[in-house]
C-alpha cells in the first residue's frame, strides 16, 4: 500500500542532543513537509521541499534542518538550538499541482512524538 | 499568507447533519478549498476538496458560494466516530492550518 512512514513514534531528546526523525513515502509524490503541533493546536509549517536537494523555511524553522537528497525521504533534525522540541511532528507529501495550477491535497503520517528527558 | 477561521468547537447528536463553515482570505484565483480531519495522536486524513459551487463524495459534501470565501462541510448523520478535529485549508504550500473545529458527537 502507498502512504507515508514516520519512525519513531516516540522520542526522547537528552538536553544539547540532536535528534532525527524519519519520513519515507511511496507515493511518487514531488512534494514533502514538516509540521509540528502543540497540545490543542493547528499545524504548523516547519519545512517544506517541492524538488529533491531544495527545501524552503516555512513558519517556524528555527532550531530545525532537513535534507532531501531523495524524491521518497525528508528527514528533519530537531537540533539542541530549539529550545522547547516537546510536540508531536506531522510528515506529510502532495503532489505539486494539477494541470489548472491547483494545490493538491497533504497526506500526512501518523506523526512522532518528542519529549525531552 | 492564507489564513482560514473555524467555530473553535461544535457538539452534535448521532444521526444529526452537521455543518461546519470556514472563512478564508486571500485564497488565491486557482487554489482548492480542502478539508481534513484528524483524530488523536494521528495525522490528519483529507476528507474532500472542492474549488467552487458543490462537491459530495461517499462521506461528505462541500459547499462553496461563488465568491469563495467561504466553504461549509456538511457530514450527514454524524456517528460517534465522526469526533474529531476538523481543518479546512485554501492556499499553497505556506498556508496555515488554523487550529481546526471540535466535533463531538454525544449518543
Amino acid at each position: 500500500d502507498g502512504g507515508i512512514t514516520q519512525s519513531p513514534k516516540y522520542l526522547f531528546r537528552k538536553e544539547g542532543q540532536n535528534v532525527t526523525l524519519s519520513c519515507e513515502q511511496n507515493l511518487n509524490h514531488d512534494a514533502m513537509y514538516w509540521y509540528r503541533q502543540d497540545p490543542g493546536q493547528g499545524l504548523r509549517l516547519i519545512y517544506y521541499s517541492q524538488i529533491v536537494n531544495d527545501f524552503q523555511k516555512g513558519d517556524i524553522a528555527e532550531g530545525y534542518s532537513v535534507s532531501r537528497e531523495k524524491k521518497e525521504s525528508f528527514p528533519l533534525t530537531v537540533t539542541s538550538a530549539q529550545k522547547n522540541p516537546t510536540a508531536f511532528y506531522l510528515c506529510a507529501s502532495s503532489i505539486l499541482r494539477d494541470a489548472v495550477g491547483g494545490n493538491q491535497p497533504q497526506h500526512f503520517g501518523d506523526g512522532t512524538r518528542l519529549s525531552i528527558l | 499568507l492564507a489564513k482560514t477561521t473555524q467555530p473553535i468547537s461544535m457538539d452534535s447528536y448521532e444521526g444529526q447533519e452537521v455543518n461546519i463553515t470556514c472563512s478564508h482570505n486571500n485564497i488565491a484565483t486557482n487554489d482548492y478549498i480542502t478539508w481534513y480531519q484528524q483524530f488523536p495522536s494521528q495525522g490528519p486524513r483529507f476528507i474532500i476538496q472542492g474549488y467552487k459551487t458543490k462537491v459530495t463524495n461517499e462521506v461528505a459534501s462541500l459547499f462553496i458560494p461563488a465568491d469563495r470565501k467561504s466553504s461549509t462541510l456538511s457530514l450527514p448523520r454524524v456517528s460517534l466516530s465522526d469526533t474529531a478535529v476538523y481543518y479546512c485549508r485554501g492556499g499553497g504550500f505556506k498556508t496555515i492550518f488554523g487550529a481546526g473545529t471540535r466535533l463531538f458527537v454525544k449518543a
